[in-house]
C-alpha cells in the first residue's frame, strides 16, 4: 500500500542549529513533492516544491533534497530560530491530471532558546 | 479576498445532526480541495473541484459526506446524521489550476466536535 512517513513525531533543536526533518514514501511515483509548516489552530502554509527531477531546492535559511532511488526527502533549517517552531509536513502529488495532494503525518519541530 | 475563508470556525454539533460548512476560495482559484485533519495527524483528502466539476470523490468516508460547488466558487461540505468519529477539523484549500507550482492555499478550518 501506498504510505508516507515522517520519521519523527516530534524534534527539540538548540536555537541556532540546523533541524533536518525526513520524509519517506513507499509505492508512489511522485511527479513532485512539497513541504508544508502548521502552526496550532491553523491551516498548512505553503513553503517549497521541488520536481522529480530536481535535487536540490533553497529559498533563504530553507533547503530540500529529493532522492527519487531512496524515495526520501530532507528538508534543512538552517541558523534555527523559536519562530520556527511549527509542525512540518510533507505531501506528493502522485500522478499528472490529478491535482489531488496525499499529506504525511507531520513532525512538531521545537527550537529552544 | 486575500486568503481562503472558511465558516464557522467552530461548530458543535448533536450526534445525528446534519452539519453544512462553508468554504470561500480565493478569487480566481479555480481547484478547490476538501481535506480532514485529525488531532495529531495530516490533512487527509476527501473531495476536488475544478471549477464546478467534482473530479475526484474517492476520500470522503462514507455517503453521509457530500460536496458541491454549483457556481464554481463557494463550497459547501454537509455531513449527514453526524457521528463521533466525524469530529475534526475540516480544511479546504485552493489552487490556481494546472500548475500546483505555488502550492495549495488554506483556510484555518472548521473544527467540528460531535457529542
Amino acid at each position: 500500500s501506498q504510505k508516507i512517513e515522517q520519521n519523527s513525531e516530534a524534534l527539540n533543536i538548540q536555537e541556532g542549529k540546523t533541524a533536518t526533518l525526513t520524509c519517506n514514501y513507499t509505492n508512489y511515483s511522485p511527479a513532485y513533492l512539497q513541504w508544508y509548516r502548521q502552526d496550532p489552530g491553523r491551516g498548512p502554509v505553503f513553503l517549497l516544491l521541488i520536481r522529480e527531477n530536481e535535487k536540490e531546492k533553497r529559498k533563504e535559511r530553507l533547503k530540500v533534497t529529493f532522492d527519487t532511488t531512496l524515495k526520501q526527502s530532507l528538508f534543512h533549517i538552517t541558523a534555527s530560530q523559536p519562530a520556527d517552531s511549527a509542525t512540518y509536513l510533507c505531501a506528493l502529488r502522485a500522478n499528472f491530471g490529478n491535482e489531488k495532494l496525499t499529506f504525511g503525518t507531520g513532525t512538531r519541530l521545537t527550537i529552544i532558546p | 479576498g486575500a486568503g481562503v475563508s472558511q465558516s464557522p470556525r467552530y461548530k458543535v454539533a448533536k450526534r445525528g445532526q446534519d452539519v453544512a460548512l462553508r468554504c470561500d476560495p480565493i478569487s480566481g482559484h479555480v481547484s478547490l480541495f476538501w481535506y480532514q485533519q485529525a488531532l495529531g495527524q495530516g490533512p487527509e483528502f476527501l473531495t476536488y473541484f475544478q471549477n464546478e466539476a467534482q473530479l475526484d470523490k474517492s476520500g470522503l468516508p462514507s455517503d453521509r459526506f457530500f460536496a458541491e460547488r454549483p457556481e464554481g466558487s463557494v463550497s459547501t461540505l454537509k455531513i449527514q446524521r453526524t457521528q463521533q468519529e466525524d469530529s475534526a477539523v475540516y480544511l479546504c484549500a485552493s489552487s490556481v489550476t494546472g500548475t500546483l507550482v505555488y502550492g495549495y492555499t488554506f483556510g484555518s478550518g472548521t473544527r467540528l466536535t460531535v457529542v
